[in-house]
């Protein structure tokens, strides 16, 4: 069935290194990707997407890779500072969103 | 900063008791969704709507019923509480044209004893 899922459930980094968060998913029919962050005791919120047609989406910071071949989705931020310790969630649309387990990310002074 | 809003923030209650989630916004979107999600876990879709007088399941089953009667409101009901509701409640909308960017409420933390 559709699955979204994240490699690593914990990462990490040191302040103003780089961070990669990764996401595989099952459904190759999804047309849509969506990362979100979440902070603690608050709603996710929407970080940056990519449409299937594409490989590379930059935002400011942060930057979304695609790989349709192998399925996989990553969500790279640059310079991470410590307001990026969140838990960052994968969804890929193939009707409704579908939300991954979310990868913790905890940034080290 | 999202306009949507979840009342009460936390909750604590008896088993067997009825509640309402109450969710609201006020950038007059047309799609609403409840999530249920689990300390770090994912979220789950439980209902969501189109509009007005519009109210679909989700992909996660689930005991809890909702209400669109006006566009800003989005009610969740449990009519019998019971400790396995114990849960986070996500509200959030979308604008009909792109429905994939939802913006989340804070949630409303359940615990039912």
């Amino acid at each position: 069935g559709e699955n979204v899922g994240l490699h690593l459930p914990t990462l990490s980094v040191q302040e103003g290194d780089n961070s990669i968060i990764n996401c595989a998913y099952s459904n190759s029919a999804s047309d849509y990707f969506i990362w979100y962050k979440q902070e603690s005791g608050k709603g996710p919120q929407f970080i940056i997407d990519i449409r299937s047609n594409m490989d590379k989406r930059q935002g400011q910071r942060v930057t979304v890779l695609l790989n349709k071949t192998v399925k996989h989705l990553s969500l790279q931020i640059a310079a991470t500072q410590p307001g990026d310790s969140a838990v960052y969630f994968c969804a890929e649309r193939g009707g409704n969103l579908i939300f991954g387990k979310g990868t913790k990310l905890s940034v080290k002074p | 900063e999202a306009d949507i809003y979840q009342t009460p923030r936390y909750l604590v209650i008896g088993t067997g008791k009825k509640i309402t989630l109450e969710c609201s916004q006020t950038m007059g979107h047309d799609k609403m969704y409840w999530y249920q999600q689990d300390p770090g876990m994912e979220l789950h879709l439980i209902h969501y709507s189109y509009g007005v007088n519009s109210t679909e399941k989700g992909d996660l089953s689930s005991e809890s019923t909702v209400s669109r009667i006006r566009t800003e409101h989005f009610p969740l009901t449990l009519e019998s509480a019971r400790p396995s509701h114990t849960s986070q409640y996500l509200c959030a909308s979308s604008e009909w044209e792109s429905e994939e960017t939802q913006y989340f409420g804070p949630g409303t933390r359940l615990l039912v004893l």
